[in-house]
């Protein structure tokens, strides 16, 4: 199964976009990654996923590489309530199993 | 509709009693994983179960155990505590699709003493 890597702890600035990028480079063509946040205390939330191509919610846009080794999550006009700790996973979805291996995380601060 | 809930949301035990901790998937969710998260390793897979099947377990001893009922709740089982199991344990539901997010629940904290 893939891992991934993530840089500890980054800062930005309330307002400007923050730039989270994770490093896949043993990801296969069946993974898909996927980037989730968490608040202090609180449950991981959701936040986006791809396969290849880029996507983009109402709450960020996942940028995959061609080669499919690393991708950045953006958040497009950061806030307070951004601060927390990110995480980008790739997930093993299988007919057999379903298997979700977690990253270090990235402890993103938004400054005012 | 209702989230993914998990209960106790706190509960204080001591080494050497077990623990069962209670996952309520969100309805329709038929896949159910469990994670415990700790400062010093973060965020680790224990076992995933769809339709009362064990899919897949992670690396933990066999004092960790799991089961699903046919209704998709889940438990977990810890028994012979050890201080070192002293965390955040975290449920998630999904619908199984093939990408489909998962969901977690506000996790229960157990701290062993």
């Amino acid at each position: 199964d893939a891992k991934t890597t993530q840089p500890t702890s980054m800062d930005c600035a309330e307002g400007r976009a923050a730039n989270l990028p994770c490093n896949h480079s043993t990801i296969s063509g069946n993974e898909y990654v996927y980037w989730y946040r968490q608040i202090h205390s609180q449950g991981p939330q959701y936040i986006i996923h791809g396969l290849k191509n880029n996507e983009t919610n109402e709450m960020a846009s996942l940028i995959i590489t061609e080669d499919r080794k690393s991708s950045t999550l953006i958040l497009p006009h950061a806030t307070l309530r951004d601060t927390a700790v990110y995480y980008c996973i790739v997930r093993v979805m299988k007919t057999s199993y379903d298997k979700v291996i977690f990253g270090p995380g990235t402890s993103l601060s938004v400054i005012p | 509709k209702a989230g993914v809930t998990q209960t106790p949301r706190y509960l204080i035990k001591t080494r050497g009693q077990q623990v069962t901790l209670s996952c309520s998937p969100i309805s329709g969710h038929r896949s159910v994983s469990w994670y415990q998260q700790t400062p010093g390793q973060g965020l680790q897979f224990l076992f995933e179960y769809f339709s009362e099947t064990q899919r897949n377990k992670g690396n933990f001893p066999g004092r960790f155990s799991g089961r699903q009922f046919s209704n998709s709740r889940s438990e977990m089982n810890v028994s012979t505590l050890e201080l070192g199991d002293s965390a955040l344990y975290l449920c998630a539901s999904s619908l199984d699709s093939h990408t489909g997010e998962l969901f977690f629940g506000e996790g229960s904290r157990l701290t062993v003493l």
